[in-house]
């Protein structure tokens, strides 16, 4: 248990859906991000919030949205998704300034039809 | 543009000691260096971090040379829990960390 929580932790969705995936961190943590994992290949960063500011968007299309309501929450509300998006979304937060000292959360594995 | 080089897979037998190299001969002097695990279908797992001089905790040790253009992890007592991908990352300022592919590293019983 790293103290960051996901939700659900599997979602199948086809491609005119709507659907949240949400993340919930116990840390106290101040900043909250989102990560992308295709197969074979490394994380990507699509999302950073500092004390629920969005901080950086790593040019994410808008079909991924972010919502971060407080610092304990992060949504990523998806629709209109394509089969590439399948993917395994990873939720993270670290405590402001160590920004590199992040804790993940155990992953949603989206598969979009 | 990964900051990064390490070798994609490494083996070690079972408690012994496993030791992962990691290049970064272009870290800037602010730039920390974060080690980071992760077990097949899990999400990355932080193990340790450092700056300029050693560090240990009850993972792992993270040891920097004096020119800080590379560094070693270094699983004391490997066990086969400790097979996975691992990730060595510079920076963790305000851009967040960039994951390259990391080290496969295969504990053998």
């Amino acid at each position: 248990e790293t103290g960051v929580t996901q939700t659900p932790r599997h979602l199948v969705m086809g491609m005119t859906n709507k659907k949240s995936l949400k993340c919930e961190q116990h840390l106290g943590h101040n900043a909250m991000y989102w990560y992308k994992q295709s197969a074979k290949k490394p994380l990507e960063l699509m999302f950073v919030y500092n004390f629920k500011e969005q901080t950086e968007n790593n040019s994410v299309p808008s079909r991924f949205s972010p919502e971060c309501p407080n610092s304990s929450h992060l949504f990523l509300h998806l629709h209109t998704l394509q089969p590439e998006d399948s993917a395994l979304y990873l939720c993270a937060s670290s405590q402001e300034p160590i920004r590199g000292e992040q804790y993940f959360g155990p992953g949603t594995r989206l598969t979009v039809t | 543009d990964a900051k990064t080089t390490q070798p994609p897979s490494m083996d070690c037998a079972e408690g012994r000691a496993a030791n992962l190299p990691c290049n970064h001969s272009t870290i800037s002097g602010n730039e920390y260096v974060y080690w980071y695990r992760q077990i097949h279908s899990q999400g990355p797992q932080y193990i340790i971090h450092g700056l300029k001089n050693n560090e240990t905790n009850e993972m792992a040790s993270l040891i920097i040379t004096e020119d800080r253009k590379s560094s070693t992890l270094i699983l004391p007592h490997a066990t086969l829990r400790d097979t996975a991908v691992y990730y060595c990352i510079v920076g963790g300022g305000a851009d967040g960390l960039t994951f390259g592919k990391g080290t496969h590293l295969i504990i053998q019983p």
